[in-house]
């Protein structure tokens, strides 16, 4: 099916593992984006890239690893889990003529 | 930090009122989008307005943009209550947006 897609949906994990979270969008789209969102703080950039091989910081980027070796793909690694991590993690792409995002249907991570 | 901040936060309103939510930012923006957002779901694009832009509509939808206060509202007409959600504005300034913390509009029947 067309479109961008999270995996896993559901993930706990325990503090200190090693976590990727999978974001797969179909369209070709150039730019990619992980958010998070926490209540108080809506929705915080993390990482994006805006192209295969291109990626830079957001806003909240510390913990967390990204890379885009092909333009459909852009996993998200939290390299060693803290609780702070717990969050439910949004990705989203654009194309280069299109303004607004395409998000994923997210996945909620609880870091235990 | 973040650059929109979406007023009210929550509002409760009857099926077939208007709904109106605001928001303000902080830098000088390219566009201004407004994204709703279902209970567990990812966001939705509804509508975007350009800088140069003061009215734009689509649908049931109004966003007006001034850009002298830097703020935005979304005006959502006759109300249906599968219009519950979160909103938010997102503000772009080259490619990557900064979201608000939404608005909780919840529609009664």
């Amino acid at each position: 099916d067309a479109g961008i897609t999270q995996s896993p949906r559901y993930k706990i994990t325990e503090t200190g593992r090693q976590v990727t979270l999978m974001c797969h969008q179909t369209w070709s789209h150039s730019y990619m984006f992980w958010y998070r969102q926490d209540l108080g703080h809506g929705l915080r950039l993390i990482y994006y890239s805006a192209a295969a091989d291109i990626t830079d910081k957001g806003e909240v980027p510390d913990g967390y690893v990204v890379s885009r070796s092909k333009t459909e793909n852009f996993p998200l690694t939290l390299e060693s889990a803290t609780r702070s991590q717990t969050s439910v993690y949004f990705c989203a792409s654009r194309s280069d003529r299109d303004l607004g995002y395409t998000f994923g249907s997210g996945t909620r991570l609880t870091v235990v | 930090s973040q650059q929109g901040e979406e007023d009210p936060q929550a509002l409760s309103i009857q099926e077939g009122e208007n709904a109106t939510m605001n928001c303000s930012y902080k830098t000088s923006i390219n566009n201004l989008q407004w994204y709703r957002q279902n209970s567990g779901r990812g966001l939705v694009h509804l509508i975007l307005i350009r800088s140069n832009e003061r009215e734009k509509h689509s649908g049931r939808l109004r966003v007006t943009l001034d850009t002298s206060k830097k703020s935005s509202s979304l005006l959502i007409t006759a109300s249906r209550a599968a219009d519950t959600a979160s909103y938010f504005c997102a503000t772009a300034g080259t490619y990557k947006y900064i979201f608000g913390t939404g608005t909780r509009l919840k529609v009664l029947a």
